[in-house]
């Protein structure tokens, strides 16, 4: 199995609203990314966790929390986000950390969209 | 942070080799090289990495010049389903500490007509 799935698909939410992203993979991976891609533009890293310890936040506000229950699940919980969040949210795994030598497996992306 | 550059777009037709190049002037000295496949509403996908020379797989080819400030991704007879956004992924050589920061490419937006 070399598929990460994420859940949402899509989702709407209000700047008051409390929402949480997921992500799941079964490869093994103990590496696990979100990223989150503007339209038209790259993706852009947010958090790493390295077997289950948070490894890399790149200054990303609080309204984000990302949580590693076990290896396989990776979470993003959003509150109080605001209209420039809407993006689309990507999961990453790769197998050990975060070395550019690892290939990274990604989700489908959750769109948010956010009122 | 490195600047990560790539032509904004680049149109070809079925059959023809394409060849689309990303420039990191501040790649970090241990890192690969990367590229990825994206297509609308999905994550990006593998296609291939390289840290010098040349590398082949079975569905591209990366050049990699030996100071490693650019590297070219090579498809050699591209279809109508090559039809994506393409990006590098490079390591920041600006970043001191043991994990360099992940930096991908501004994005090539390749477009095969019949």
């Amino acid at each position: 199995d070399t598929e990460v799935t994420q859940t949402p698909k899509h989702l709407v939410m209000g700047m008051t609203n409390k929402k949480s992203l997921k992500c799941e993979q079964h490869m093994g991976h103990r590496a696990m990314y979100w990223y989150k891609q503007k339209a038209k533009k790259p993706p852009e890293l947010m958090f790493v966790y390295s077997y289950e310890k948070l490894s890399i936040n790149e200054s990303v506000p609080s309204r984000f929390s990302p949580e590693c229950p076990n290896s396989s699940l990776l979470n993003l919980h959003l509150h109080a986000l605001q209209p420039e969040d809407s993006a689309l949210y990507l999961c990453a795994s790769s197998q050990d950390g975060v070395a550019i030598q690892e290939t990274q497996y990604f989700g489908p992306g959750t769109r948010l969209l956010v009122l | 942070l490195a600047k990560t550059t790539q032509p904004i777009s680049m149109d070809s037709y079925e059959g023809q080799e394409v060849n689309i190049t990303c420039s990191h002037n501040n790649i970090a000295t241990n890192d690969y090289i990367t590229w990825y496949q994206q297509f609308p509403s999905q994550g990006p996908r593998f296609i291939i990495q390289g840290y010098k020379t040349k590398v082949t797989n079975e569905v591209a080819s990366l050049f990699i010049p030996a100071d490693r400030k650019s590297s070219t991704l090579s498809l050699p007879r591209v279809s109508l389903s090559d039809t994506a956004v393409y990006y590098c992924l490079v390591g920041d050589g600006d970043n001191s500490g043991a994990t360099n920061k992940l930096i991908f490419g501004t994005g090539t937006l390749l477009a095969v007509q019949p």
